[in-house]
């Protein structure tokens, strides 16, 4: 099984500033099959990038993801109010697992 | 525009078997080359993919649940199911449901809203 490990465990930022989340696999993900999901509380997650680096339907430019392998990253280039969530990383090329989860809060 | 709906109950005794369905709507359930997975999320806690159904009725499951899990689907009623065997506290959860289409790159969406069940006597 690929063991997904997120960093940081809780982020602290402020609205308007950079958020650079990890996410790092224990084997390589083939294919960069990763995606990225946003759960806010009482929903469902929400996708918002597959293949490590494309956006889904919808997803503002303001989220990107990046990486190949082993590590990958998640970054919001300037965060808004509604950007404070938990975001997993999710690799999909070899079964499915999921990270334990980045929580984003308002500094 | 698809859409997914858990239902089921949500109080289950120990010992007992979990039983959910996920209600799909805006398209049909058998067509294109997708699957149908189970996922759960302790309060608190991250989430752990239970198993899935190809539209030809093959399964997958997760190995630490696999003694227990059982997925079916109903064409006829564009609804997937799944049943948990042997509950007790430890399956107590938000199950969701959701598609992908994992052989085209792309992975769980959408989801459903998710229905919380609770294991107690």
């Amino acid at each position: 099984e690929i063991v997904l490990t997120q960093s940081p465990g809780t982020l602290s930022l402020s609205p308007g500033e950079r958020a650079t989340l990890s996410c790092r696999a224990s084997q390589s993900v083939s294919s960069s099959y990763l995606a990225w999901y946003q759960q806010k509380p009482g929903q469902a997650p929400r996708l918002l990038i597959y293949g490590a680096s494309s956006r889904a339907t919808g997803i503002p430019d303001r989220f990107s993801g990046s990486g190949s392998g082993t590590d990958f990253t998640l970054t919001i280039s300037r965060l808004e109010p509604e950007d404070f969530a938990v975001y997993y990383c999710q690799q999909y090329g070899k079964g499915y697992t999921f990270g334990q989860g980045t929580k984003l809060e308002i500094k | 525009q698809v859409q997914l709906q858990e239902s089921g109950p949500g109080l289950v005794k120990p010992s007992q078997t979990l039983s959910l369905t996920c209600t799909v709507s805006g398209g049909s359930i058998s067509s294109g080359s997708y699957y149908w997975s189970w996922i759960r999320q302790p309060a608190g806690k991250g989430l752990e993919w239970i198993g899935r159904i190809y539209t030809s009725g093959s399964t997958n499951y997760n190995p630490s649940l696999k003694s227990r899990v059982t997925i079916s689907v109903d064409t006829s009623k564009n609804q997937f199911s799944l049943k948990l065997s042997s509950v007790t506290a430890a399956d107590t959860a938000v199950y969701y449901c959701a598609r992908d289409r994992i052989d085209y790159g792309e992975p769980f969406d959408p989801w459903g809203q998710g229905t919380l069940v609770t294991v107690s006597s």
